[in-house]
């Protein structure tokens, strides 16, 4: 059984085009997260929920917008993508201090 | 705030070598660590973490790291590499009771035939 999956593994779309990713874990973990990985391997926490709370935003544009219809779930949802949105977006969840991982979503914005 | 420095960008190293993994954190606060890898086109996978008690912490595949307080580092070993260890690792810290992970940049695995 997959912790914490990801739809759609890859996404190719255009610029401007709104486009929506999906997280799922059935871990029973109260809290999730999206990051994004750039070019250059760096991670960066984006966004974080508690319960289907949002406790961390960090500085990401509000093109980006998560949506937690209840606690296994975490979709992010992005409007009027640009170029520099390409990426490998990963949802991860956590309980007890470390993180579970999705396999990630590599998005390429054309 | 916490942060992690990964000194190292890319280590190449022989197949059946030993390894290390250099990982330097800055924190006001006690915290946990972590390694993480990343194999290609893949997610990422807890290799180990130190929450408290002992130092020296096993994870899987046969790697190992020691929390060193004075010295702020948490170095990753693996006494033998294999080429199925071809990676990249990301050395990890959050604040106690703190759902934040910080990651560091990542240190790429090469392992030479």
């Amino acid at each position: 059984d997959t912790a914490v999956s990801q739809t759609p593994k890859y996404l190719v779309t255009q610029m401007g085009n709104d486009k929506s990713i999906k997280c799922e874990q059935n871990l029973g973990h109260d809290t999730m997260y999206w990051y994004k990985q750039d070019s250059k391997k760096f991670l960066k926490i984006m966004f974080s929920y508690n319960n289907k709370e949002l406790i961390i935003n960090e500085t990401v544009p509000n093109r980006f917008s998560p949506k937690s219809p209840d606690k296994a779930h975490l979709n992010l949802h992005i409007n009027s993508l640009e170029l520099g949105d390409s990426a490998v977006y990963f949802c991860a969840s956590s309980q007890g201090g470390y993180q579970y991982f999705g396999p990630g979503t590599r998005l390429t914005v054309t | 705030a916490q942060s992690v420095t990964q000194l190292d960008s890319q280590v190449p190293v022989f197949e059946e070598a030993p390894v290390e993994l250099r990982c330097n954190y800055s924190s006001s606060v006690s915290v946990y660590l972590f390694w993480y890898v990343q194999y290609p086109n893949q997610g990422l996978q807890l290799l180990l973490k130190y929450l408290s008690g002992s130092t020296l912490v096993k994870g899987i595949n046969g790697f190992e790291a020691e929390f060193n307080k004075s010295q702020t580092s948490f170095h990753l070993r693996k006494p033998s590499v294999h080429i199925s260890d071809t990676a990249e690792y990301f050395c990890a810290v959050s604040a106690l009771r703190d759902d934040k992970i910080i990651f560091g940049k990542g240190t790429r695995l090469h392992i030479l035939p």
